[in-house]
């Protein structure tokens, strides 16, 4: 079984800075994946970004990207010139490789992006 | 494409009545997840199927849930009878087992409230 601990509950950053949310999870797996959504007041599950273990690159889309570190199972996102749209519950989620198909979803992070 | 479909977006109800979540996955994915969020518990994963057959139902709460999926473009979350406790935002989420990129995709949610 997977645990996936996010140790920020709340984060806030102003507006066009650089903001880290870290996340920190527990896997017996050597090959899985690991993915960043968000959730803003809609509610809506907007994934963010992801990343497949068996890559040392880290992944990037656009103004997020990650911090992965297998060796230490850690996975942070990075947010850079944060925008008021960027408010949310971001959620960290690893999966597991092969045939597992099921996403763990870490606590939560809100962030809160201050103009 | 028109996205995971869910409906109904709101539902409330009282304790002891039948409630019936519905969902439309993306056309041509072939994986289909049922996802509840509550406070307490955050999100956890009930049921998913592939290829229209349950593979892991070990996250269905209790009898009182089910879940069917009698074709690739509609599945439903039953609960029969609800309680209170069973308020909740349930989320469908699809994905396409490509490779190992495969991400999921979720809906809006349901919005469930059992008086």
């Amino acid at each position: 079984a997977q645990t996936v601990t996010q140790s920020q509950p709340e984060m806030s950053v102003q507006e066009a800075e650089t903001v880290t949310l870290s996340c920190t999870y527990d896997t017996s797996e050597s090959d899985y994946y690991l993915f960043w959504y968000k959730q803003p007041p809609s509610r809506q599950m907007i994934l963010v970004i992801r990343q497949e273990a068996y890559k040392q690159q880290n992944a990037t889309e656009n103004r997020f990207s990650v911090n992965f570190q297998k060796a230490a199972k850690s996975f942070s996102l990075k947010i850079s010139d944060s925008q008021l749209g960027d408010a949310a519950m971001y959620f960290c989620a690893p999966r597991g490789g092969g045939s597992n198909y099921k996403l763990t979803f870490g606590k939560g992070t809100l962030l809160t992006v201050n103009p | 494409d028109a996205g995971v479909i869910q409906s109904p977006r709101h539902e409330v109800t009282e304790m002891g009545q039948e409630v019936t979540l519905r969902c439309k996955p993306i056309s041509g994915h072939d994986y289909l997840f049922w996802y509840r969020q509550t406070m307490m518990r955050g999100l956890e994963l009930l049921i998913y199927f592939n290829n229209n057959v349950p593979i892991d139902d070990s996250g269905m709460p209790e009898d009182r849930f089910s879940a069917k999926m009698p074709n690739a473009s509609f599945s439903t979350l039953k609960i029969q009878p609800s309680e209170p406790r069973d308020s909740a935002v349930y989320f469908c989420a699809s994905s396409l087992s490509q490779g190992l990129q495969e991400t999921q995709y979720f809906g809006p949610g349901t919005r469930l409230l059992v008086l």
